[in-house]
């Protein structure tokens, strides 16, 4: 059971390219949910999805975007990479909301020079 | 809206120590309160959780929380600390706000890493 799955692990890019850092579940939770963590500001919400074809904007959605054609996959494209955006992506997913807890992926690790 | 707090950026503790990692929430309604813990180069990891009944909650790996109506704290604790509970935890709740979607958003603690000195 691999639960949430992210890659890359690792990505250096350069200001202005775009790329999209990919999240697969197989558990068949409806909710996912994209966080960057940053040193001494915790989780914050990106985007976030209640299910196939349904997504919202989260606390810091700028400069990203994330589309949930099926349950399985919640892709984050960055746009145009900005230093600003280096930071540890998180992707979690849960099977539902309020009383259950989220499952998280490892990270990808990403730098803007 | 909701949020939580982490007052202690770091909280040291000896081996064999109780230790108390602190959170405090502002929620409107029922809360639904979550502890994670976050390894080294790993992603979080689900401990505990209160969502109604008994306010003390026992949870992975030794751990517990009490939750506090009245003073609004949902402390992580454990009786005797070890070496490999050295790790960042992070202290969550459940978005309730108004709408459908609100309900799958977490909204996190800056976290407290915490310490264990052989």
């Amino acid at each position: 059971n691999a639960g949430v799955t992210q890659t890359p692990k690792f990505q250096v890019l350069k200001t202005g390219q775009s790329m999209t850092l990919q999240c697969a579940q197989d558990m068949n939770h409806e909710y996912m949910s994209w966080y960057r963590q940053d040193p001494g500001m915790g989780l914050r919400l990106i985007h976030y999805s209640v299910g196939a074809g349904i997504t919202d904007q989260g606390e810091v959605p700028n400069g990203y975007n994330v589309s949930r054609s099926t349950t399985e996959d919640f892709p984050l494209r960055l746009l145009s990479a900005a230093p600003s955006q280096t930071s540890v992506y998180f992707c979690a997913s849960s099977y539902g909301p309020l009383n259950t807890e989220a499952f998280f992926g490892q990270g990808t690790r990403l730098t803007v020079v | 809206a909701q949020s939580v707090a982490q007052p202690e950026d770091q909280v040291n503790v000896a081996e064999g120590n109780p230790l108390t990692v602190k959170c405090t929430y502002s929620v409107s309604g029922n809360p639904y309160l979550f502890w994670y813990v976050q390894y080294p180069n790993r992603g979080l990891q689900f401990l505990l959780k209160y969502i109604t009944g008994d306010n003390l909650v026992k949870g992975s790996y030794g751990f517990e929380a009490e939750f506090n109506k009245s003073q609004t704290s949902f402390h992580l604790k454990k009786p005797s600390a070890l070496v490999s509970d050295s790790a960042l935890y992070f202290c969550a709740v459940r978005d309730v706000g108004p709408g459908y979607s609100s309900a799958s958003k977490i909204i996190f603690g800056s976290g407290t890493r915490l310490s264990i000195r052989p």
